[in-house]
């Protein structure tokens, strides 16, 4: 079956340091989202993508970065982890406006 | 820029009653889509009900239905016959309904708690 999964589903890290975070969808999907979920907030867009080669910034995206060099994989990049991007990190995929999306199992990072 | 509002940050119920969260939304879009996702503790975001804005109809699955009033912009979930496996937290969600704008706006989350 297709799907969408998220690695790792648990990190701590260090301030400072680079952290990727891996989204993998096998719906073939062109869309593909990252959110991130924090307490009084709901979901915040981060960085999302159209397609291959296509990004975009979302409304919380400083800090953030994002490549799209093939289909399957958005993975997300925070360039100098910060306590503020302590959070529950989602990966979402969809094939248009017409069809569901469809979300990973999150991803909780906590910068110590 | 669009706006999600859910004002309800905690609900809660007994089992078998029915229970309506409540979203309000603001947008100058006149084509849009309008979502219901819940979330367990399992922390998987499911979907719950899709309400395209052109429609007039309430959308519904099974248990779930929506009172959707575009021009009061809102757009509340009933759950009837609420079960246990209802708890969850609940997320009402916007999208513009054109290609090229398929990013979604969420709105704060309702948490949900079925009493038994």
């Amino acid at each position: 079956d297709a799907e969408i999964t998220q690695s790792p589903r648990h990190k701590i890290t260090e301030t400072g340091r680079q952290v990727t975070l891996a989204c993998h969808q096998t719906w073939n999907h062109n869309n593909m989202f990252w959110y991130r979920q924090d307490l009084g907030h709901g979901l915040r867009l981060i960085h999302y993508s159209y397609g291959v080669q296509d990004t975009n910034k979302g409304e919380v995206s400083d800090g953030y970065s994002v490549s799209r060099s093939n289909t399957e994989d958005l993975p997300l990049t925070l360039e100098s982890a910060a306590s503020s991007q302590t959070s529950v990190y989602f990966c979402a995929s969809s094939e248009s406006m017409n069809t569901e999306a469809f979300f990973g199992q999150g991803t909780r990072l906590t910068v110590v | 820029a669009q706006t999600v509002t859910q004002s309800q940050p905690e609900m809660s119920v007994q089992e078998a009653e029915t229970v309506t969260l409540s979203c309000t939304y603001d947008t100058s879009e006149n084509n849009y889509y309008l979502f219901w996702y819940k979330q367990p503790p399992s922390r998987q975001m499911i979907l719950v009900i899709r309400q395209e804005a052109y429609k007039q109809q309430n959308a519904t699955e099974n248990r779930f239905s929506v009172n959707f009033q575009k021009a009061a912009k809102s757009f509340s979930l009933k759950i009837s016959d609420s079960q246990l496996g209802d708890t969850a937290m609940y997320f009402c969600a916007f999208m513009k309904g054109n290609f090229g704008n398929e990013k979604l706006t969420f709105g704060t989350g309702t948490r949900l708690t079925i009493i038994p």
